[in-house]
């Protein structure tokens, strides 16, 4: 059993649509990280949450610490959002993270 | 910001020949360092946690005299893949920390593909 479910594991949208990315975790954790993977494979961390919620330009990350979920909503889809998105959780117990299996995203002009 | 760089940034060796792969802290120092592997449309799997100065904690069903990390010094590691063999062709990715929230930095990871 995973840690961290991500729904869901592909997504095709529009240019100009919003879209959003779930998280489910099953452990207590004391951050939760979105993190971006373009097809080069890089890694960016996008946001690190603890609770509530961060917005940055167009991406919204929000969490809800009582229910275990998080969710990356990306307002006025763009090509270039086009990525993997992986949810990350770091567990109460230590540095080590638990990551989802990611969401394909492609965004169409 | 903060920088990890990874080198080489892609590989291709025969196998059984050995690779090393560089991981440096570009503004920073990085006393812990996490190496992982990720195979294709699959998550990133923790191969093995290093300390500078120490000796790497390895992960179960990862052999460590395969992959042999060294963390000499707290700006640079390094994982070397000894006798390599077509299954590990992957990309190969490491982490580590900094500043006063722990902000994760990734390095941009390395290909290998074991001819």
């Amino acid at each position: 059993k995973n840690e961290v479910e991500q729904s869901p594991q592909n997504l095709t949208a529009q240019e100009g649509e919003f879209i959003t990315i779930n998280c489910s975790y099953s452990v207590g954790i004391s951050a939760l990280h979105w993190l971006q993977q373009h097809p080069g494979g890089g890694i960016v961390s996008l946001f690190m949450l603890s609770s509530g919620k961060k917005k940055h330009g167009r991406l919204i990350a929000t969490i809800n610490i009582q229910e275990k979920h998080s969710s990356l909503h990306i307002t006025a889809s763009h090509p270039r959002d086009s990525a993997v998105y992986i949810c990350a959780v770091i567990p109460n117990t230590g540095n080590q993270f638990y990551f989802g299996t990611g969401t394909s995203l492609t965004v169409i002009p | 910001g903060a920088v990890v760089s990874q080198h080489p940034s892609w590989v291709i060796c025969k196998s059984g020949t050995s690779v090393k792969i560089e991981c440096r802290s570009l503004d920073f120092q990085a006393t812990t360092m996490f190496w992982y592997r990720q195979f294709p449309k699959q998550s990133l799997m923790l191969m093995a946690t290093s300390n500078e100065g120490s000796k790497a904690t390895y992960e179960q069903g990862v052999e460590k005299d395969k992959f042999l990390i060294n963390h000499a010094s707290l700006t640079l590691s390094t994982l070397t893949v000894t006798s390599a063999h077509p299954e590990d062709s992957s990309f190969y990715i490491c982490r580590t920390l900094a500043g006063l929230y722990n902000e994760q930095f990734f390095g941009p990871g390395t290909r290998l593909t074991v001819l």
